[in-house]
């Protein structure tokens, strides 16, 4: 089974500009996490969708957005860039239930390393 | 809020020695508790988990075991091997929910 893919892989943008990145889940996952990390600020919880809706939401301005598609697949958009943006954007899919009990395991793609200058 | 401490890196081991790195956590409920690695220039790959108290997740020679009294999920190896030099994250995720709280990481480096 193909894992969780991501485009692109890298991105240099401008100051200013917007971003959209894309995530395509493992085929039968219907639930899309984003994570942004950082070296300062580690790995932090941007959102998450199922089944078209957003489901939960991390600290992030407004600047962040994000949607799913009805084939699970998932894009996270991020408008007016600023420098501290740049950082490698994680994407990872589950399937709650399947894992077991209440642990949703999560599969993380390559990740877009993402850099504004 | 929930919160995961790991001890700082780098972690420096010659080959074949024991490893542990220190996790504690912080969280309301029952999570569940997770190793995940990192090699350079990748993603995370889920390492092992544990969803209740007293259980041990295991992988690849990696062990760790859920302790609720000490709100502990270290991880152990007995010999580690070059290959093993990767970034280590525990992480948590509340009970019913799989958004993961992460701690900072730690860096293990093995040489030959």
């Amino acid at each position: 089974k193909a894992g969780v893919t991501q485009t692109p892989r890298y991105l240099i943008k401008t100051r200013g500009q917007q971003v959209t990145l894309s995530c395509s889940p493992i085929s039968g996952h219907r639930s899309v996490s984003w994570y942004q990390q950082t070296p300062g600020q580690g790995l932090q919880f941007l959102f998450e969708y199922f089944s078209e809706t957003q489901r939960n939401k991390g600290n992030f301005p407004g600047r962040f957005s994000g949607r799913q598609f009805s084939n699970s697949r998932s894009e996270m958009n991020v408008s007016t860039l600023e420098l501290g943006d740049s950082a490698l954007y994680l994407c990872a899919s589950s399937q709650p239930g399947l894992a077991g009990g209440w642990s949703y395991e999560q599969y993380f793609g390559p990740g877009t390393r993402l850099t504004v200058t | 809020g929930d919160s995961v401490t790991q001890m700082e890196g780098p972690v420096t081991l010659s080959e074949e020695a024991f490893l542990t790195i220190n996790c504690t956590y912080t969280a309301t409920g029952y999570p569940s508790l997770f190793w995940y690695v990192q090699y350079p220039g990748e993603g995370l790959q889920l390492l092992l988990k544990a969803t209740k108290a007293d259980d041990k997740g295991s992988n690849k020679g990696f062990e760790a075991t859920y302790r609720k009294e000490t709100t502990s999920f270290h991880l152990e190896k007995g010999s580690v091997q070059v290959s093993d030099s990767a970034v280590y994250f525990c992480a948590l995720s509340d009970q019913g929910y799989s958004t993961l709280t992460f701690g900072k990481g730690t860096m293990l480096l093995v040489s030959p």
